[in-house]
């Protein structure tokens, strides 16, 4: 139990483009997801903690305009990279908390996003 | 400044042997301490959750403490195997939502 999913696995887009990453916990619900990205070598940054039918809160020094996160239901949650540059190429993981769970996070496996 | 610090270079040790890894972490008053392990490519993967009335926590070869005194988790795994080679990322909550993450430290166990 406690498996998240997330779609694409790898993307490559060109600079300028808009790119949608998902995020589904498959046979739990979660009132609370986040995305974290990830730099080879270096510790995940959380970078947006969202709620199922609320705004998402940011974390400091991300912008919200370019990293749209909608939470949807209590099994889905996307984030967009609007307008997506190559410095935005990373490894986008988003984590699950499960209702009524012990406060453990469940992780998806991870986009890894190339931007040319 | 808050940080948390899990030792940068990698951990090799010989197939057999108890693999310790560290995590302290300053300016932190954690509810919950957690370990996950990440390979490459992958996302963490949970491993173990210890509260901060809880001195060690035990789940089959892995064994963590947790000295709210000395600011500091160890994380054991006894027994090791090349199968258990990878990252391993401590993480702290403090109240509310948030759990922030070390950079982990890299385990090689050789056959």
């Amino acid at each position: 139990g406690a498996v998240v999913s997330q779609h694409p696995s790898w993307v490559i887009c060109k600079s300028g483009t808009s790119v949608k990453i998902e995020c589904r916990s498959l046979d739990f619900q979660a009132t609370t997801m986040f995305w974290y990205r990830q730099f080879p070598k270096q510790s995940l940054m959380l970078m947006a903690t969202s709620n199922e039918g609320s705004k998402a809160t940011y974390e400091q020094g991300v912008e919200k305009d370019k990293f749209l996160i909608n939470h949807a239901s209590l099994t889905l949650s996307t984030l967009t990279v609007t307008s997506a540059h190559p410095e935005d190429s990373s490894f986008y993981i988003c984590s699950a908390r499960r209702v009524g769970g012990e406060n453990e996070q469940f992780f998806g496996p991870g986009t890894r996003l190339t931007v040319l | 400044s808050q940080k948390i610090e899990q030792n940068s270079e990698a951990l090799n040790i010989q197939e057999g042997k108890t693999a310790t890894l560290t995590c302290n972490y300053t300016n932190y008053s954690p509810a919950y301490l957690q370990w996950y392990r990440q390979d490459p490519g992958r996302g963490p993967v949970f491993l173990l959750l210890i509260r901060e009335n809880e001195k060690e926590k035990r789940k089959e070869r892995l064994k963590v403490t947790f000295d709210t005194t000395l600011k500091q988790s160890l994380f054991h795994i006894t027994a090791s195997q090349p199968a258990d080679s990878a990252t391993y990322l401590c993480a702290l909550r403090e109240g509310g939502f948030k759990t922030i993450f070390g950079a982990g430290t890299r385990l090689f166990v050789k056959a």
